[in-house]
C-alpha cells in the first residue's frame, strides 16, 4: 500500500543546532516532493518544492533533499531558532498529471532556548 | 492580497445539521483543494478542483459530503446531515497551474459536531 511517514514523535533541540527532518514515502513515483510548516490553529504555509531529478535545494536556513533512490526525503533547519517550533508537513504529489498532494502525518519541531 | 478566505473559523453544530463551509481563493489562482484534518488521520483531501470543474473527488468521504465551485471565485463544502465523526479542522487550498504548485492554505474551519 501506498504510506508516506514522518517521525510521530517531537524532534527536541536546543537553540543554534541543526534540525533534521526524515519523509520516507513507499509505493509512489513522485514528480515533485513539497514541505509546509504547520503553527497551531493555522494552516500549513509552503516551504520548499524539490523536483524528483533535483538532489538538494536551499532557501535561507532551510534544506532539502531528495533520494529517490532511498524514497527519502530529509528537511534541514540550520541554527535552528525557537521561532521554527512548528509542526512541519511533508507532501508529495501523486505522479497522476494532477496538482493532487498527499502530505505525511507531520513531525513537531520544539526549538529551546 | 488578502490570501484564502474560510468562514466560518469555528462552527458547533448538532448531529443531523447541515454544514456550509466557505471559502473564498486567492484572485488568479484556478484550482481549488478542500482539506480535512484530524490527529488520527492527519491532513486528507477531499475534493480538488481545477478551472471550477471537479477533477478528483475520491477523497469525499460518503454521499453527505458535497462541494461545490459556481465561479473562480466561491466554493463550498456541505456536509448533510452531519454526524460527530465529521468534527474536524476543513482547510482550503489553492494554487495556480503555473510554475511550483505550491498550495495557499486558508485559516481553516474548526466543526464540532455534537
Amino acid at each position: 500500500s501506498q504510506k508516506i511517514e514522518q517521525n510521530s514523535e517531537a524532534l527536541n533541540i536546543q537553540e543554534g543546532k541543526t534540525a533534521t527532518l526524515t519523509c520516507n514515502y513507499t509505493n509512489y513515483s513522485p514528480a515533485y516532493l513539497q514541505w509546509y510548516r504547520q503553527d497551531p490553529g493555522r494552516g500549513p504555509v509552503f516551504l520548499l518544492l524539490i523536483r524528483e531529478n533535483e538532489k538538494e535545494k536551499r532557501k535561507e536556513r532551510l534544506k532539502v533533499t531528495f533520494d529517490t533512490t532511498l524514497k527519502q526525503s530529509l528537511f534541514h533547519i540550520t541554527a535552528s531558532q525557537p521561532a521554527d517550533s512548528a509542526t512541519y508537513l511533508c507532501a508529495l504529489d501523486g505522479n497522476t498529471g494532477f496538482q493532487k498532494l498527499v502530505f505525511g502525518t507531520g513531525t513537531r519541531l520544539l526549538v529551546s532556548p | 492580497d488578502a490570501g484564502v478566505i474560510q468562514s466560518p473559523r469555528h462552527e458547533v453544530t448538532e448531529m443531523g445539521q447541515e454544514v456550509t463551509l466557505r471559502c473564498k481563493p486567492i484572485s488568479g489562482h484556478n484550482s481549488l483543494f478542500w482539506y480535512r484534518q484530524t490527529m488520527m488521520r492527519g491532513l486528507e483531501l477531499l475534493i480538488y478542483f481545477n478551472n471550477n470543474v471537479p477533477i478528483d473527488d475520491s477523497g469525499m468521504p460518503e454521499d453527505r459530503f458535497s462541494a461545490k465551485m459556481p465561479n473562480a471565485s466561491f466554493s463550498t463544502l456541505k456536509i448533510q446531515p452531519s454526524e460527530p465523526r465529521d468534527s474536524a479542522v476543513y482547510f482550503c487550498a489553492t494554487a495556480t497551474t503555473r510554475g511550483a504548485y505550491e498550495q495557499y492554505f486558508g485559516p481553516g474551519t474548526r466543526l464540532t459536531v455534537t
